[in-house]
């Protein structure tokens, strides 16, 4: 049984471009979550889908973040016009709804120069 | 609000020596989840641990264990005989809405170093 697989593992960006990263979760798992991790913290929730819905979204997730899970299986995040802020590592993990137990992915490491 | 706070940012200890991690949790829910991770350099989070509240034996695993206590609001975990590979970032985590979205929230991690 694979694990969560994220893509790309690291990403350097130039200020105002837009990035999109891919998390492919454990295969069967209906639930689905972003998170971001910064320097020294732990990670913070952005969004969740279950199946292609997407039912929350973070105060942290601006207008200029979408996520889509278009068929319920693998998931993608965007951001537009990456500031340095944006700068973390974005995780990624999966459940089965009934497990209550996400499994995480390796991350997607952004820079933003 | 649910908030989970690991008050030791570092320790480091020598090889085979115990440690504890503490984790101190706050919510209004009567029933919930709290997990450990374990973050190695590689960045990924490796799952530890699941408890939910209505649960409060202490739970061991070979040299892991975990000490659930909600008088305190605590749910401590202690590697005993600690070992170089220990060596990781570990988070404690609380579900809010078990029976919903079950979003995680983190505390900030506490560095360990276990020396040789």
């Amino acid at each position: 049984d694979t694990g969560v697989s994220q893509d790309p593992r690291h990403k350097i960006t130039k200020r105002g471009q837009n990035v999109t990263f891919r998390c492919d979760p454990i295969s069967e798992h209906n639930r689905l979550y972003w998170y971001r991790q910064t320097l020294g913290q732990g990670p913070e929730f952005l969004t969740y889908f279950q199946n292609e819905a997407q039912l929350e979204k973070s105060r942290l997730l601006s207008d200029r973040f979408s996520a889509e899970r278009p068929k319920g299986s693998f998931s993608t995040l965007e951001i537009q016009r990456t500031e340095q802020g944006d700068s973390a590592m974005y995780l990624c993990a999966s459940s089965l709804q009934i497990q209550e137990t996400q499994y995480f992915g390796p991350g997607t490491r952004l820079l933003v120069l | 609000a649910q908030k989970v706070t690991q008050a030791q940012t570092e320790i480091s200890v020598v090889e085979k020596e115990d440690v504890t991690l503490d984790c101190v949790y706050e919510t209004r829910d009567t029933t919930y989840y709290l997990f450990w991770y374990k973050q190695p350099p590689s960045g990924e989070l490796v799952f530890l641990i699941r408890r939910n509240s209505f649960d409060e034996q202490n739970e061991i695993s070979g040299r892991y264990s975990w000490n659930f206590q909600k008088s305190t609001s605590s749910f401590n975990f202690t590697i005993t005989a600690s070992q170089v590979v220990d060596s990781a970032v570990y988070f404690c985590a609380l579900s809010e809405r078990p029976w919903g979205a079950q979003k995680l929230v983190f505390g900030q991690g506490t560095r360990l170093t276990i020396n040789p």
